[in-house]
Order: structure tokens, then sequence, then C-alpha cells
């Protein structure tokens, strides 16, 4: 088992504000996935970073996968409360995706 | 377009007790995933089947059996449940089961075991 860890564990912020998670390990990886999940549903995929030092934005959202290719940060600029979820960082190594622990955000109105 | 299908949504069964979860996706997928969330751990792979016919062990496999009946359905078998597997569990599919490729998740089905 790669050992993952994801912080904060829980964030909660007023709409407006500014945000990073994080989403580290001791091991490269070939390529990692951010994931969204809501409460009673499944995760859903937001992005997938395969190069070590790579930046995608999806909207407000920034995700930068570290450049030794051991972590990853999700960046929300001015948080909506439609962004209230459970997100999820997902490497993929050897031939299967491991998932952290995940960071659960409260976006307040 | 239904995705992944997951039965019973939810379910609550005896220690000792037996019971199959199924899981069917309507997307040609190769490869399909079972999971269980547990507050604080995160999704953990219990089984999974890159194609049909085959299956492999993930991070939590013991006290799970799994079967790859075609192509779109993939069933997980709790032979005698425990405590210990009460769960939210998920199944996923992918296209081909490679680096990159976007999983799709059901809802889940939340089980638990008294």
């Amino acid at each position: 088992t790669q050992l993952l860890e994801q912080s904060p564990q829980f964030l909660s912020i007023q709409e407006g504000e500014n945000l990073t998670v994080y989403c580290n390990s001791s091991s490269v990886f070939s390529s990692l996935q951010w994931y969204r999940q809501e409460p009673g549903e499944g995760p859903v995929l937001l992005v997938t970073v395969v190069t070590g030092g790579e930046v995608k934005k999806l909207k407000r959202l920034t995700f930068q996968f570290g450049d030794a290719r051991k972590d990853s940060s999700l960046h929300i600029t001015a948080a909506q409360p439609g962004d209230t979820g459970l997100y999820l960082c997902a490497p993929y190594t050897g031939n299967q995706f491991y998932f952290g622990t995940g960071t659960s955000l409260t976006v307040i109105p | 377009n239904a995705g992944v299908t997951q039965t019973p949504k939810f379910q609550v069964l005896k220690t000792g007790q037996s019971m199959t979860l199924q899981c069917a996706q309507d997307m040609n997928h190769n490869s399909m995933y079972w999971y269980r969330q547990d507050p604080g751990m995160g999704l953990r792979l219990i089984y999974y089947s890159a194609s049909e016919g085959t299956t492999d062990k993930g991070e939590v496999p013991n006290g799970y059996n799994v079967s790859r009946l075609n192509k779109r359905e993939f069933s997980l078998r709790l032979e005698s449940a425990a405590p210990s597997q009460t769960s939210v569990y998920f199944c996923a599919s992918s296209e081909t089961g490679t680096t990159n490729e976007k999983l799709f998740f059901g809802s889940g089905t939340q089980l638990s075991v008294l």
C-alpha cells in the first residue's frame, strides 16, 4: 500500500475565499487524478495530471503535479457553495489507482 | 445513459449472513472494480477485473469474493458478514484499466452488519 496523505482533512471557509489542498506521498507516480465526491454519490473525475510540474486549470480550480511526481495540489479561487464536497486524490501506480483519505470542504454562503 | 448501476442502495445484515452486491455498466468497459469507503480511510480497492474472465485481489480482499459474470456485470459476495465489513461499497468501471483513464463510479451501497 502506498503511503498517501491528504491535507487538511477538513476545511470550512466562507464563500469567496481561496484555498489549497494537498496530496503527498514518498512514492513516485506515473499519473494522478483528482475526484470530487458529493454526499450519497460516487466520486466524479475532475482532472488527470501526468507530467512532473504540470499545471491544469478547470474554471476556478488549478491542479499541479509536483516536479518529482510525488505530490499534487488543488487550488480553488473564490470558492462557491457548489464547491462543497470531498476532494480525493488518486495516484496511479502499478496497475491500479490508490485513493487518499480526502479533504472534506464546506463553503459557507 | 445509466453508466454504472449498483444494487441494493442500502442493506442491513446480521453477523454471519451472506449477500451479493450487484454492479452493471452499460459503457462497454473492459475493467471493473469494487472499493469500500470508510471514514478516515478513503477508498480502498477490494477486487478488480481487468477484463472479462479475470479477477485480481486489491488492497483488502479478505472476506470477499467476486464474479465477473460477463463484460457488463461484476458482483461482490460476502459469504459470512462481519461488523468490520460495515461500509459504503462502490463499484467502478474504466475502458481498459490503464493509466490516465477515467473511473466511472456507481452511487454506492451502504451496508451495515449488526
